[in-house]
């Protein structure tokens, strides 16, 4: 089974500030890696597919990047409707999620 | 417009059974694979089982793996979750998915397991 490492697992950020998110797999997904937003009682949402390709509707502030098994993701010019949790997954070998991290306001 | 509409969830008794529904609409669904990913009360998401779009092949993760069945009827559009011998780790809002990306998500049912 692959197991994924998120971190951290919350963060705080001022809005206009770039943030990151890191997923490390146990082992190599060769690039199989999503980005999901989720904000409380509501469903997750794909942002970002593959590494790095943009789901539609997704804003060009978000984006993904990484290869073997450390994965990033990053919000450039973080706005108040991206206060949420971010969660990571990995869909080479079935799926494993990451813990999740929760950004909030500073 | 894609839409999964999960039903069936409620409050079961620890060691019953209950069965999940999800109705799919807005896409081609034998053309897909489906999942149900979960998530308990203030925690992370959990990948609950997955099936192949024929139906002919399943997966599951060992926490609910010989307890848990996904089914689908590709003529009514309808992907299914049998859960048995609930326990109260079970506890969760429940979400019908689509591919292994997850592409598109239902709104969830929730489930308790409680006495």
């Amino acid at each position: 089974d692959i197991q994924m490492t998120q971190s951290p697992p919350s963060l705080s950020a001022s809005l206009g500030d770039k943030v990151t998110i890191t997923c490390q797999a146990s082992q190599n997904i060769n690039k199989y890696i999503a980005w999901y937003q989720q904000k409380p009682g509501k469903a997750p949402r794909l942002l970002i597919r593959y590494t790095s390709t943009l789901e539609s509707g997704t804003p060009s502030r978000f984006s993904g990047s990484g290869s073997g098994r450390d994965y990033s993701f990053s919000i450039s010019n973080v706005e108040s409707e991206d206060i949420a949790s971010y969660y990571c997954l990995q869909y080479v070998n079935l799926n494993t999620f990451g813990a999740g991290t929760k950004l909030e306001l500073k | 417009e894609v839409q999964l509409v999960e039903t069936g969830g409620g409050l079961v008794q620890p060691g019953r059974s209950l069965k999940l529904s999800c109705v799919a609409s807005g896409f081609t669904f034998n053309n897909y694979w489906m999942s149900w990913t979960r998530q308990a009360p203030g925690k992370g998401l959990e990948w609950v089982a997955s099936i192949t779009n024929s139906g002919g092949s399943t997966y599951y993760p060992d926490s609910v793996k010989g307890r848990f069945t996904i089914s689908r009827d590709n003529a009514q559009n309808t992907l299914y979750l049998q859960m048995n011998s609930l326990r109260s780790e079970d506890t969760a809002t429940y979400y019908c998915t689509r591919e292994g990306v997850m592409d598109a998500w239902g709104q969830g049912a929730s489930v308790t397991v409680s006495s």
